[in-house]
């Protein structure tokens, strides 16, 4: 298995514009989660699905963060309008199930917003 | 509220020396307990769960330990391509899937 997959791996965008990062989850795998990585903060949960539903957005840190899982393949988190403290590595992880079944992470998106 | 607390934040071994990495925790009703690597510029690797007091698994020369309050990640011998950072988070019987991580500890190995 090729394990989740991200893009893109790095963006650099300017402040006000719209970021569009997206995951292909682990194939077979029904849960599906959004990170962010600080050095401040460490690893903060922003979004989860569960068989392509939301079930918990509560980390989504304001309203111009949106996430959608319109298959079981994909999934998208989306940035509109950017600031620069959205700067961060946004990881994209699945499971096979929600629980306590463990967690396999993409390789990150490297966001820099200017 | 879960939380983690690793220690030592950073921590520098000769090749061969072995040591050990803490993990603590406060959570109410503990259903699983992960360790993870982190290599610059990549996402977290699964590495163990530990469900239990008591239990303990090994990998090559990682071996990790649970007790009702700490996790150890026991480094025995290690070379330089062990040096990475390790990430510890806890399942808390709170929520049926959060994971709550800690900052991690950022072992290097020196040859």
């Amino acid at each position: 298995d090729a394990g989740v997959i991200q893009s893109p791996r790095h963006e650099v965008t300017e402040m006000g514009q719209e970021v569009t990062l997206r995951c292909k989850p682990i194939s077979g795998h029904n849960s599906l989660f959004w990170y962010r990585q600080t050095m401040m903060r460490g690893l903060e949960l922003l979004i989860y699905f569960n068989n392509n539903v939301p079930i918990d957005d509560s980390g989504m840190p304001e309203d111009r963060f949106s996430a959608k899982m319109p298959n079981a393949s994909f999934s998208t988190l989306k940035i509109q309008p950017s600031e620069p403290r959205d700067s961060a590595v946004y990881f994209c992880a699945s499971s096979l199930a929600r629980g306590i079944y463990e967690q396999y992470f993409g390789p990150g998106t490297r966001l820099t917003v200017t | 509220e879960d939380q983690v607390t690793q220690s030592p934040e950073a921590l520098r071994l000769q090749e061969g020396e072995s040591s050990s990495l803490n993990c603590s925790y406060t959570v109410s009703g503990l259903r699983g307990l992960f360790w993870y690597r982190q290599d610059p510029g990549k996402g977290p690797e699964f590495l163990f769960t530990l469900y239990s007091a008591g239990e303990e698994k090994e990998k090559e020369r990682l071996k990790a330990t649970l007790t009702k309050k700490e996790s150890f990640l026991h480094i025995t011998a290690p070379k330089p391509e062990d040096s990475a950072t390790y990430l510890c988070a806890v399942h808390g019987g709170g929520s049926n899937y959060k994971l709550t991580f800690g900052k991690g500890t950022l072992l290097t190995v020196n040859p």
